[in-house]
């Protein structure tokens, strides 16, 4: 089974810019969540879908988003961006929501913002 | 809220030697607890969990971790180290958000060297 798949690997915007990140899950995983890693803050939750929901939020601003298709495909969006947005982004997808299911992750999109 | 705590950022240890790496948390109800390994550029590997039952979880790659309820602590273990384990290494609990929904809450993580 394939694995979950980030594109694109990797980005280098500038400020003022956006930008779309894309997450295919493994197939038949329901649930994909999004997580900013940095060197100084470490892995932070973003935001986590299930069935196209957006079943929770982490403690970022409204600039960051993203959407759930039915096909389970996510992706993320960073609007007007700043220098601290460079970072590591890692999607993980999970069969389902429950507390026992494991996270299985992406290789990530790592994002230069200059 | 949850939260996790990996008191070393950085193990080093000899070939062959046993070592461990440490967590601690804190999570309201039962604690779901995780190890996740990053090697360069990489994203992270799934190496075991604990859910209920045994306190000695085996999982991938040899690892092992002993889950200690009173002392709310989840250590990773292997009984013998080998070169290529040398990664940086996330624990993580899985509690109920504010939103009602499990959330993931990661430790800083803890670099391991092991020297040949």
């Amino acid at each position: 089974k394939a694995g979950v798949t980030q594109t694109p690997r990797y980005l280098i915007k500038t400020r003022g810019q956006q930008v779309t990140l894309s997450c295919s899950p493994i197939s038949g995983h329901r649930s994909v969540s999004w997580y900013q890693q940095t060197p100084g803050q470490g892995l932070q939750f973003l935001f986590e879908y299930f069935s196209e929901t957006q079943r929770n939020k982490g403690n970022f601003p409204g600039r960051f988003s993203g959407r759930q298709f039915s096909n389970s495909r996510s992706e993320m969006n960073v609007s007007t961006l700043e220098l601290g947005d460079s970072a590591l982004y890692l999607c993980a997808s999970s069969l389902g929501d429950r507390a026992v299911e494991t996270q299985y992750f992406g290789p990530g999109t790592r994002l230069l913002v200059l | 809220a949850q939260s996790v705590a990996q008191p070393e950022d950085q193990v080093n240890v000899a070939e062959g030697n046993p070592l461990t790496v440490k967590c601690t948390y804190s999570v309201s109800g039962n604690p779901y607890l995780f190890w996740y390994v990053q090697y360069p550029n990489r994203g992270l590997q799934f190496l075991l969990k604990y859910i209920t039952g045994d306190n000695l979880v085996k999982g991938s790659y040899g690892f092992e971790a002993e889950f200690n309820k009173s002392q709310t602590s989840f250590h990773l273990k292997k009984p013998s180290a080998l070169v290529s384990d040398s990664a940086l290494y996330f624990c993580a609990v899985r509690g109920l958000s504010g939103a009602g929904s499990y959330q993931l809450t990661f430790g800083k993580g803890t670099k391991l060297s092991v020297i040949p």
